[in-house]
């Protein structure tokens, strides 16, 4: 069975500053792709980035960026220039190639400090 | 284009009660969803269905039922409510897996806030 581990359960940054959120999961596949979710306060859940892991390029949306190491099983979030609306719960998530079921971490509480 | 939808957005009941959460979906998806949310959790899929008429079990499915009876419709039933199932509920959307492609992105409501007393 796949999980999915995040080893942070909170963290704060300063605004400007650049945070990195850890997740690592554990599965025996080798085709599948992996999410960050951001969950604001507003309880919406919102698909910040994905990454395919036949592809070797790190993924990247604007501030946004993965670091994807497949056989580390490793795949961090780094946000960049961090503002105040970064404000949110972040989720690791993983899904196996032709699946329909998400696997979800427990989550990063990341707090932007003004 | 509403997206997903989920009505009520907040519910307090008493333990033994019975309710029924209601999502809609505007897109025509075939794939619905019920999760829950609970602090230091994440989201834990409850059921889920691949098609109108079809249900079947995810990770913590004890406690609810669910029914597809319309594509557009997904409800989640508690037949008898317990405090145990206090949490914040997410229905969630996507279309199916089609020759070609690999997997199809999950759209979310906005979740239903339930306390059991």
């Amino acid at each position: 069975a796949q999980t999915v581990t995040q080893s942070q359960p909170e963290m704060s940054v300063q605004e400007a500053e650049t945070v990195t959120l850890s997740c690592t999961y554990d599965t025996s596949e080798s085709n599948y792709y992996l999410f960050w979710y951001k969950q604001p306060p507003s309880r919406q859940m919102i698909l910040v980035i994905r990454q395919e892991a036949y592809k070797q390029q790190n993924a990247t949306e604007n501030r946004f960026s993965v670091n994807f190491q497949k056989a580390a099983k490793s795949f961090s979030l780094k946000i960049s220039d961090s503002q105040l609306g970064d404000t949110a719960m972040y989720f690791c998530a993983f899904i196996k190639n032709r699946d329909d079921k998400i696997i979800f971490g427990k989550g990063t509480r990341l707090h932007i400090l003004p | 284009n509403a997206g997903v939808t989920q009505t009520p957005k907040f519910r307090v009941l008493k333990t033994g009660q019975s309710m029924t959460l209601l999502c809609a979906q505007d897109m025509n998806h075939e794939y619905m969803y019920w999760y829950r949310q609970d602090p230091g959790m994440g989201l834990r899929l409850i059921h889920y269905s691949v098609g109108e008429g079809t249900t079947a079990k995810g990770e913590v499915p004890d406690g609810y039922n669910v029914s597809r009876l319309k594509k557009q419709n997904f409800l989640l039933g508690l037949e008898s409510a317990a405090p145990s199932q206090t949490s914040v509920y997410f229905c969630a959307s996507s279309s199916a897996i089609m020759t070609g492609t690999s997997y199809n992105e999950q759209f979310f409501g906005p979740g239903t806030r339930l306390t059991v007393l």
